[in-house]
Order: structure tokens, then sequence, then C-alpha cells
């Protein structure tokens, strides 16, 4: 069964930072692209980073570019998200998800229940 | 980007609901549709435009290809109140994802 479990979030204060962690199972890691994707409150969804478990490559929104870095730990299959400089628009839901077919990256088939970050003073 | 329309959508039970999607480029048929309640996450109802993913009921159905997209559901049931993303994956990263359709049951 596939599982994906985030940790790490909480009350940060801006220009703060914050590590989120994703630790999966069930799958075989280095076949798939590991995405995190956040939801401010009231609002949609939006796709905030990737890396992709065969050779470690990395993925950026231009929202969190240059101020974040998607890190694995392939000993544990988790990754790691950490996003430094916070604002308030980075206050939300942050999911954890994987692609259904390893072959065409970015249709989230696995959710995790997700980890909620408040950046408030 | 993506565009979801009508942002609200009120069914009666058993009454056929239909979403649309429009994309601003072609997308050819990667295009997904998530289900997400309140306080869920998103759930994956249909992918490839047309597909349905794992153990989800034949009345959820999507079409389309290009630019514009729709999802239908059928026969309307009380759970089906939820919020609806499509979200496009051709040109990927970063998927982006539409402004959602609220559904509620009258």
């Amino acid at each position: 069964e596939v599982q994906l479990v985030e940790s790490g979030g909480g009350q940060v204060q801006p220009g703060g930072s914050l590590r989120l962690s994703c630790a999966t199972s069930g799958f075989t890691f280095r076949d798939y692209v590991i995405h995190w994707v956040r939801q401010a409150p009231g609002k949609g969804l939006e796709w905030v980073s990737g890396l992709r478990g065969s050779d470690g490559r990395t993925y950026y929104a231009a929202s969190v570019k240059g101020r974040s870095i998607i890190s694995r730990d392939n000993s544990e299959d988790t990754v790691h998200l950490q996003i430094s400089r916070l604002t308030v628009d980075d206050t939300g839901v942050y999911y954890c998800a994987r692609d259904g077919n390893p072959y065409v990256p970015g249709c989230f088939q696995y959710w995790g229940q997700g980890a909620l970050v408040t950046v408030s003073s | 980007g993506m565009t979801q329309f009508p942002p609200t959508l009120s069914v009666s039970p058993g009454e056929r609901a239909t979403l649309s999607c429009r994309a601003d480029q072609g997308i050819g048929s990667n295009l997904a549709w998530y289900q997400q309640k309140p306080g869920q996450a998103p759930r994956l109802l249909i992918y490839a435009a047309s597909t349905r993913a794992t153990g989800i009921p034949a009345r959820f159905s999507g079409s389309g290809s290009g630019t514009e997209f729709t999802l239908t559901i059928t026969g309307l049931q009380s759970e089906d109140s939820a919020v609806y993303y499509c979200q496009q994956y051709n040109h990927w990263p970063p998927g982006t994802f539409g402004q959602g359709t609220k559904v509620e049951i009258k």
C-alpha cells in the first residue's frame, strides 16, 4: 500500500524558515517523482516542488525558486522541503504527492494527509 | 493557465452536473480531475482526460482534448458535494490547476 506521511508543519515567523518531511512507503522510491503541492486557506491548489527519485533531479515553482531546497534521504525513502524567507503568502496546507505513472510526471494519484504551515508573528 | 466554470454549481440529487475546464494552450489529453472535500486531501478522479482512476464510480466521466474539457457527474449523490479541480500536466513543471468548481447539492 502506497503511503505518504508529512511532518514538520507548525507556526513560523515571517522571514523564518521551515522544513517539511514526507516519509514514503509501499513502492520503489527511485521509480517516481515525489511532489509538494500546497493550498492556502480557502484557495486552490498550487504545485510547489518535485524531486525525481532516480537521479535526484529537482524542480521548483517560480513562487519558491531561489528560497527552497527539496532533498531526499534515500536510506529512509524520505523527501524534505525547506523554504526560507517565509511570508504570509506561504501559509497553507502542504501536501506530499506521488504520480500514478512513473513515465508521466505531474499527475498526482497518491496524496498525504497534509501538513499545516502558518506564517505569522 | 487553466480556467474552470462555473465557479459554483447547484444540482439536485439524481441529476447531472457538467463542469468545464479550458486551457489557454493545447495540452493534448494530459488533463486530470480531482475531487476535494473539506478537510481532506484531493482525490484523483480522472486522468488522461477520460480515464477513471482506480475505484472511481462510473458516474464520473471525463471528455475533451486540446483546450476544452468536461467532467460529468451523472446521477449526482449527496457525497459528491465537493470542490473539483482540473489540472494540466502536459507542461510539467509546473502542472497548473484550475481555480475549482464547487458542487453543491440542492
